[in-house]
């Protein structure tokens, strides 16, 4: 199975700030990659396919980057509504395996 | 609009059985690969299954092949998910997916339904 590692698991920022969440891919998987957000009690959004396309209607302080083993969600002038958690996704094999997420927190 | 709505869930001991609706509409469901993605509290979400929209080329995660069977009805748009055997880590909430699979990304999730395994 394709590992995902994501880091960091929790996150805290203010407003304003600029933040960067990691995903490391054991093997390497292209740019298979998904990032999603995940607020409480809802289904996982996507923001990002194939590790750097913003999907429609997503804020562009939103971005992805990154290749094979390496990849990052950076976001942007940080929102309160941005407060969630973030989970990455490869779709290059099954099990399309998930990350453990990261929590991001709006001080 | 694309809705999936889940049904089915609820509260089974161990070794038990369910079975999990998603009732799909607002698209030609027969030409969409459809997959069911779990997620335990507090816990990263997990795929689970995936049927083509013929109902073939089926595909399980190891941790439920030979107890989960994915299946699609598509004069219902319905999607099932048989789970027999059940144990205390199938608890999640279940989720529905529209067109997830290798090579495929998607943004069309249901709610889910909760499935709770315990004596």
């Amino acid at each position: 199975d394709i590992q995902l590692t994501q880091s960091p698991s929790f996150l805290s920022a203010s407003a304003g700030d600029r933040v960067t969440i990691t995903c490391r891919a054991s093997p390497a998987i292209y740019t298979h990659l998904a990032w999603y957000q995940q607020k409480p009690g809802k289904a996982p959004k996507l923001l990002i396919s194939a590790a750097s396309t913003l999907q429609s209607g997503v804020p562009p302080r939103f971005s992805g980057s990154g290749s094979e083993t390496e990849f990052t969600l950076t976001i942007n002038s940080l929102q309160p509504e941005d407060s969630a958690n973030y989970f990455c996704q490869q779709i290059k094999s099954y099990p399309m395996t998930f990350g453990q997420g990261t929590r991001l927190e709006i001080k | 609009e694309v809705q999936l709505l889940e049904s089915g869930g609820g509260l089974v001991q161990p070794g038990g059985s369910l079975t999990l609706s998603c009732a799909a509409s607002g698209f030609t469901f027969n030409t969409y690969t459809m997959s069911w993605v779990r997620q335990a509290p507090d816990k990263r979400p997990e795929w689970v299954a995936v049927i083509r929209g013929n109902g073939g080329d089926i595909h399980y995660v190891d941790s439920v092949k030979g107890r989960f069977t994915i299946s699609r009805d598509n004069s219902r748009n319905t999607l099932y998910l048989q789970m027999r055997n059940m144990r205390a880590e199938d608890t999640a909430i279940y989720f529905c997916v529209k067109g997830l699979n290798t090579g495929y990304y998607s943004n069309d999730w249901g709610h889910g339904t909760q499935v709770t395994v315990s004596t």
